[in-house]
């Protein structure tokens, strides 16, 4: 059965660094999204992504976040500068498309741990 | 805006007991509905979603819910919980003038007593 991917299953980085976190969305998918849940709270949405632009973003998605499909199969997130707040697990999730209402599929998550 | 409450933040359930997770939410139009279970360290997966049509939906694992657009509800139910549905329960709002982005309740902490 298809599924998401997610790597790494764990980043530790130092505030101030760039980390990029990487998703592959399950093959015909053509609608991507990013997610993020801090521990023991909601998850929250980041951004959506369809044919190579953000068609969504949160308030969260700030300038310090980017979103990229750099060849067919992979979709990153990338935040520029972290901070400590930014730790959180980082859900990427694809869907088929939007002509009918679609099913998101989740990867396993990326935990992300500033310092 | 859209908002999806979960009044319960844990419930603790016997082992062979029925479980009802309540789920609210807030939003003009029909929205999309889903609820996705969450082991401990593991990603999200759908238990089951309602897009149109019949308001009782079956989903996997046993599981079911039912949409009622006057109480703006969609709760979740099993009729005898197993101890692998010990999880964390998440209810979440999708709508197409949002771009299906998802809306999430903080999550139902279940737990299952032997």
């Amino acid at each position: 059965e298809p599924e998401v991917t997610q790597t790494p299953s764990h980043q530790v980085t130092q505030m101030g660094q760039e980390v990029i976190l990487r998703c592959v969305p399950i093959s015909n998918h053509l609608y991507f999204y990013w997610y993020r849940q801090i521990l023991g709270q909601k998850v929250e949405f980041l951004v959506s992504f369809y044919n190579n632009e953000i068609s969504e973003k949160s308030e969260i998605f700030d300038d310090q976040f980017s979103v990229e499909r750099p060849d067919g199969s992979n979709f990153t997130l990338k935040i520029r500068s972290t901070k400590l707040e930014d730790s959180a697990m980082y859900f990427c999730a694809s869907s088929e498309g939007q002509v009918a209402p679609g099913e998101q599929f989740f990867g396993p998550g990326t935990r992300l741990t500033v310092l | 805006a859209q908002s999806v409450t979960q009044p319960d933040i844990h419930i603790t359930v016997s082992e062979g007991a029925s479980l009802e997770l309540r789920c609210n939410y807030s939003y003009g139009a029909t929205p999309y509905l889903f609820w996705y279970v969450q082991s401990p360290g593991q990603g999200l997966q759908l238990l089951l979603k309602y897009f149109s049509g019949d308001t009782l939906v079956q989903g996997i694992k046993g599981f079911e819910a039912e949409f009622k657009r006057s109480q703006s509800s969609f709760n979740l139910r099993k009729p005898s919980v197993h101890w692998s549905d010990a999880a964390e329960y998440f209810c979440a709002v999708g709508a197409r003038d949002s771009n299906y982005q998802l809306i999430w309740g903080a999550g139902t902490k279940l737990i299952i007593k032997p």
